[in-house]
């Protein structure tokens, strides 16, 4: 079953602006993860959020979590065009050794 | 880089064939993931190991046998090949000092005529 629900599917914009994607999920969780995948590359893991927690940064990249509205946001900020790519959210499922991944926001920057 | 590595990276195959698909990895991790990625669909669990013959399902396991008998070595058989397992196959690990975070390896792209 799907888990997390990526919105939109897709995304285009321009370098310097921010990007954001939203992550909708079903269960409950114990962590929500964002992966970046590069066209005909592996996932790339970004940055884990537990569910204690409501906000956390890594460099350019910010990750909300709502867990009582089951949802989580990345925010890209001052986009390169090195960003283009597909980002997935990838949840556990109430704690589980297996992750549950989205179907991805494609996400498209324009130099 | 979790040292992870598939092969082959490419097969073109007819249906009803076998094809084995490997994963390897070289820094002794426990848990070990096959998953397939499709269009439309994201990446779907099909099976993973935490151990030396020790697998379990995911959720898109028909049609599918995976085999662990050592700890760097995670393969995954499809004993008769079909066309809708045309696909890009992803081999994943979770790193021991980090159990939450799966790091990938590069993929292989099947095609089933």
């Amino acid at each position: 079953s799907q888990q997390g629900e990526e919105d939109p599917q897709a995304l285009s914009i321009q370098e310097g602006e921010n990007a954001t994607m939203n992550c909708s999920y079903k269960t409950s969780i114990n962590n929500l993860q964002w992966y970046r995948q590069n066209s005909g590359r592996g996932l790339v893991h970004l940055i884990l959020i537990r569910s204690n927690e409501r906000e956390k940064h890594s460099g350019r990249l910010r990750v909300t979590l709502d867990t009582s509205k089951k949802s989580s946001s990345l925010l890209i900020t001052a986009s390169r065009a090195a960003d283009t790519a597909s980002y997935f959210c990838a949840t556990d499922e109430g704690g589980s050794e297996k992750l549950v991944f989205g179907k991805g926001t494609k996400l498209t920057v324009n130099p | 880089d979790a040292g992870i590595t598939q092969s082959p990276r490419h097969k073109v195959t007819e249906t009803g064939t076998p094809v084995t698909l490997r994963c390897h990895q070289t820094e002794n991790h426990r848990y070990m993931y096959w998953y397939r990625q499709d269009p439309g669909h994201g990446l779907r669990l099909i099976h993973y190991s935490y151990g030396v013959k020790d697998t379990d399902k995911g959720e898109v396991s028909d049609g599918y046998s995976v085999s662990r008998s050592k700890t760097e070595d995670f393969l995954l058989t499809l004993e008769s090949a079909t066309s809708s397992q045309t696909s890009v196959y992803f081999c994943a690990i979770t790193a021991s000092g980090r159990p939450d975070t799966q790091y990938f390896g590069p993929g292989t792209r099947l095609t089933v005529l």
